[in-house]
């Protein structure tokens, strides 16, 4: 059975700082890895979607990475801003459906 | 292009009574997806449609039901209400097996 895990669960960050958020999962049986963000109330919107095959996906100040071997993938976020405070979520899909297994998350405040 | 939208936003029902989701996905997008999400359980998939049929099925009670219409606009539904069922409804859209986009939810309140 597949599970997800995300750490840290929490974290606090001073502007301008680079991070990095951490996902893993125990099936390394994947079909793809996408990672979202969660703003308090709202939907998830889609940051960075990385397939099985491919070892990492930017976009922008993100840049997501893609070790199914070990099971790991890491979102970093480059020079970060008091709007990128959210919840953020990272969520494996394995097989012929779009069934996602779906970490916890990391709550992510960044101060000004 | 429009993105997923999601109606009502926002339910607040009773015990016992049943009630409807509605969720309209991205034009073109033939795969409509479920997930409910609470505090203790975070993101839990419900049911996948595609192209009319149910696909995949999670591990909820047959309370939870739902059905894609031709025109992919999907519906959830769920019967004998349990305060348990509070929760954040979120829906789904993909092409095929590629990116899912969501939609802003239905915010459920049973009482």
């Amino acid at each position: 059975k597949q599970e997800v895990t995300q750490i840290p669960a929490a974290l606090s960050v001073p502007e301008g700082e680079n991070l990095v958020l951490n996902c893993s999962f125990t099936d390394s049986a994947i079909y793809n890895l996408q990672w979202f963000r969660q703003d308090p109330g709202k939907g998830l919107t889609s940051l960075l979607l990385i397939q099985s095959s491919q070892r990492e996906q930017t976009s922008g100040r993100l840049n997501a990475s893609l070790d199914k071997s070990s099971g790991r993938s890491t979102l970093y976020i480059a020079a970060s801003q008091p709007g990128d405070s959210a919840t953020y979520l990272c969520a494996v899909a394995g097989g012929a459906t779009n069934k996602l297994i779906f970490g916890t998350g990391t709550l992510l405040a960044v101060q000004p | 292009k429009a993105g997923v939208t999601q109606t009502p936003r926002y339910l607040i029902k009773t015990r016992g009574q049943q009630v409807t989701l509605s969720c309209s996905p991205i034009s073109g997008h033939r795969s409509v997806s479920w997930y409910q999400q609470t505090p203790g359980q975070g993101l839990q998939f419900l049911f996948e449609y595609f192209s009319e049929t149910q696909r995949n099925k999670g591990n909820f009670p047959g309370r939870f039901s739902g059905r894609q219409f031709s025109n992919s606009r999907s519906e959830m539904n769920v019967s004998t209400l349990e305060l348990g069922d509070s929760a954040l409804y979120l829906c789904a859209s993909s092409l095929g097996q590629g990116a899912q986009y969501f939609g802003p939810g239905t915010r459920l309140t049973v009482l």
